[in-house]
């Protein structure tokens, strides 16, 4: 998987929205950029992923810079459940079937 | 549909004592990981299971771990005998490659089972 950059955390207030940076420099043209997070004492969950084109859920929208070099995670109306690691990772390539997770993230949010 | 399912939740044993860790993926997912989160760091993959194959072991310590995935649905983690520094939580998952690709296949993980040695 190619590097990803991540601020160490980010503060939110509830109800607003919160856009969350990362920046993969290196990624190729095949690599998947995927968003996980993970909330206190639980496993990663999936939340979003996409390659080019930006990309919606019910969770969250993914905003894929037109060059590729960084996307932001976008959580609409911040809830307190919301508040977890977010992982941004760039999927492809030798790194086929493992994903590789960094540091994250830390979001808190305030109510 | 049901989650990844893992046990036990908590696990505390003296070193150079066995213990062992049991995952059910998800009903039809083909592919099974075993990942190990150790505190304040992301999780690192161990072992990844296509069906009941093993094509990626490269990070498993097998001097002491031991993985199976029988039938190509549940999996066993082991690990014998454990050293202070296996204190960890180990997170199972599970995902549907459709076409070959892992890329494209979001990942689902259970809530791990928090290992203590002491």
């Amino acid at each position: 998987d190619a590097k990803t950059t991540q601020p160490n955390s980010m503060e939110s207030n509830e109800e607003e929205p919160v856009h969350l940076p990362c920046n993969h420099s290196t990624i190729s043209g095949t690599d998947y950029i995927h968003w996980y997070r993970q909330l206190p004492s639980q496993g990663p969950e999936y939340v979003i992923h996409g390659l080019t084109s930006n990309v919606n859920n019910r969770m969250a929208s993914l905003a894929i810079a037109e060059d590729r070099k960084s996307s932001t995670l976008i959580l609409h109306r911040a809830t307190l459940r919301d508040a977890a690691v977010y992982y941004c990772i760039a999927h492809g390539g030798t790194s086929y079937g493992k994903l590789t997770f960094g540091q994250g993230t830390i979001l808190t949010v305030h109510p | 549909e049901a989650g990844v399912v893992q046990s036990p939740r908590y696990k505390i044993i003296e070193k150079k004592q066995p213990v062992a860790f049991w995952c059910n993926p998800i009903s039809g997912h083909n592919t099974l990981y075993w990942y190990r989160q150790n505190l304040g760091q992301g999780p690192e993959l161990l072992i990844r299971y296509e069906n009941e194959e093993a094509v990626d072991d490269s990070q498993l310590p097998k001097d002491r771990f031991s993985a199976e995935r029988l039938k190509g649905v549940d999996s066993t983690l082991k690990i014998q005998p454990a050293e202070l520094g296996d204190s960890a939580v180990y997170l199972c998952a599970s995902s549907l490659d459709q076409g070959g690709s892992s890329y494209n296949s979001p990942l689902h993980f259970g809530n791990g089972t928090r290992l203590t040695v002491t």
